[in-house]
């Protein structure tokens, strides 16, 4: 268990939805990871955040938005979904933004849109 | 941020020693190396990480060449549990897009 708890595990949903996933980081982790994976393009960074504040940003769709809370839990906000948008989309924390610092990550989210 | 090159995939032994190759001929004097490996059906896990010595832990060694424009993950005897994907990434610093690519797939064989 790496301490770090994504919810809903499963989502099933229709094109054209909006859903919101959920992630609590490790206890004291400040700094917030959201990332999806998809059979043909592996572990896809998208976004990063620091106490609340959002830090790095990787290839996020506009469709796609989040944001840290100030209890340090974030949530994912996918918006008109798509086909192509069924994935696993993991959460991962980190104590802080350092280079050495460990990441840890949830079990994911498994999202289906049919 | 600087980029990874991996093989696809490794084959491996049971019991037998395992060297997992990355070359990041690109990388910066403030990157760490950092390795994770994800097992079927869970998310990535934590394996090691160094910046310019040679790493042990308790999972695995971590070999960083001396001009840092390559590193080795050694798992010293491999058990079917090894069997994951492993990715090797750079981090440079609170900003880094921590992209992952799509790893190494190592098998291993009874």
């Amino acid at each position: 268990d790496s301490g770090v708890t994504q919810t809903p595990k499963h989502l099933i949903t229709a094109t054209g939805q909006r859903v919101t996933l959920r992630c609590s980081p490790r206890s004291g982790d400040l700094s917030v990871y959201w990332y999806q994976q998809s059979l043909d393009q592996g572990l896809q960074f998208l976004i990063q955040y620091y106490n609340g504040e959002e830090r790095a940003k990787g290839n996020i769709l506009e469709r796609f938005s989040a944001q840290q809370f100030p209890d340090l839990h974030s949530e994912l906000n996918l918006s008109s979904l798509e086909l192509g948008d069924s994935a696993l989309y993991f959460c991962a924390s980190s104590l802080d933004a350092r280079p050495y610092e460990k990441l840890f990550f949830g079990s994911g989210t498994q999202l289906s849109v049919l | 941020d600087a980029k990874t090159t991996q093989p696809n995939s490794m084959e491996s032994n049971e019991e037998e020693p395992v060297h997992l190759p990355c070359n990041h001929s690109t990388i910066s004097g403030t990157d760490y190396i950092h390795w994770y490996r994800q097992l079927p059906s869970q998310g990535p896990e934590y394996v090691i990480h160094g910046l310019t010595s040679n790493v042990n832990n308790r999972m695995a060694s971590l070999a960083i060449a001396e001009d840092r424009k390559s590193s080795t993950l050694i798992l010293h005897r491999a058990t079917l549990r090894d069997a994951a994907v492993y990715y090797c990434i750079l981090i440079r610093g609170a900003n880094s897009k921590l992209t992952f690519g799509k790893g190494i797939t190592l098998s291993v064989r009874p």
